[in-house]
C-alpha cells in the first residue's frame, strides 16, 4: 500500500521568507505526486503535479517541487511567501491504477506580516 | 460555471436519520470519487465509480450507499447517522489514469448531533 509522510503539522513564515514543506512518499512502482492546497471552507485546488519527465515541476502561484526517487521525497517550495499563501497544503500519490489518492497528513501554513 | 458542484454545502441533523448528499461534474470526466475529510483535516477516499460503476470501496460502513445515475452524477446517501459521521464530505472527478489531476466539489460539512 502507498503512504505519504507530511514532516509537520504547521509551518510559520514570515512575509517574503522561503516555504518548505516536506513530502516523503512510499511506492512499490513508480508514482504520480501532487501538492493540493485548500482554503477555509473550499475544497482542493491542484498546485502542481509530477508524472514524468523533468523532476522540478512548477505550478501556480509561484510554487514548485523537486521528485527525487532516491530520497522518496516531492517536497513544496516558493521562494517568498504571500500573505494569501496561508492555507492547507496537502501532498498526495497516485497509484498507476485506480486513479485512487492517498493524502498526507496535511501541512498549515500561517505567513506572519 | 462550476465544474464540481455538491449540495448541500452545510447539513446538520440528528442521529439515526438518513441523509444524502449530490454531486455533479459538467468537465465529461469517466470518474467520480467521495472522499472524508475528518476533524483533523485528514484525506481518505471512501468510493471511486468509473462510468457509472463501482471501482473502489474502501472499507466503509454499509451505512455509506453511493448511486451514479450517470457518470456525470455521484450520489452519497448515508442511513442512521452517527455522531461520528460529522466530516467533511468531498466529490472529486477526474479522467481515467493515475495520472489525472482530480477536480474537487466545496465540500460538505455534515454535523450529526
Amino acid at each position: 500500500a502507498q503512504s505519504v509522510t507530511q514532516l509537520g503539522s504547521h509551518v510559520s513564515v514570515s512575509e517574503g521568507a522561503l516555504v518548505l514543506l516536506r513530502c516523503n512518499y512510499s511506492s512499490s512502482v513508480p508514482p504520480y505526486l501532487f501538492w493540493y492546497v485548500q482554503y477555509p471552507n473550499q475544497g482542493l485546488q491542484l498546485l502542481l503535479k509530477y508524472t514524468t519527465g523533468a523532476t522540478l515541476v512548477k505550478g501556480i502561484n509561484g510554487f514548485e517541487a523537486e521528485f527525487k526517487k532516491s530520497e522518496t521525497s516531492f517536497h513544496l517550495t516558493k521562494p517568498s511567501a504571500h500573505m494569501s499563501d496561508a492555507a492547507e497544503y496537502f501532498c498526495a500519490v497516485s497509484e498507476t491504477a485506480g486513479n485512487k489518492l492517498t493524502f498526507g497528513g496535511g501541512t498549515r501554513v500561517l505567513v506572519k506580516p | 460555471d462550476t465544474a464540481v458542484s455538491q449540495t448541500p454545502k452545510y447539513l446538520v441533523t440528528q442521529m439515526g436519520n438518513d441523509k444524502s448528499i449530490k454531486c455533479e461534474q459538467n468537465l465529461g470526466h469517466d470518474t467520480m470519487y467521495w472522499y472524508k475529510q475528518d476533524s483533523k483535516k485528514f484525506l481518505k477516499i471512501m468510493f471511486s465509480y468509473n462510468n457509472k460503476e463501482l471501482i473502489i470501496n474502501e472499507t466503509v460502513p454499509n451505512r455509506f450507499s453511493p448511486k451514479s445515475p450517470d457518470k456525470a452524477h455521484l450520489n452519497l446517501h448515508i442511513n442512521s447517522l452517527e455522531l461520528g459521521d460529522s466530516a467533511v464530505y468531498f466529490c472529486a472527478s477526474s479522467q481515467e489514469g493515475g495520472q489525472s489531476e482530480a477536480f474537487f466539489g466545496q465540500g460538505t460539512r455534515l454535523t450529526v448531533v
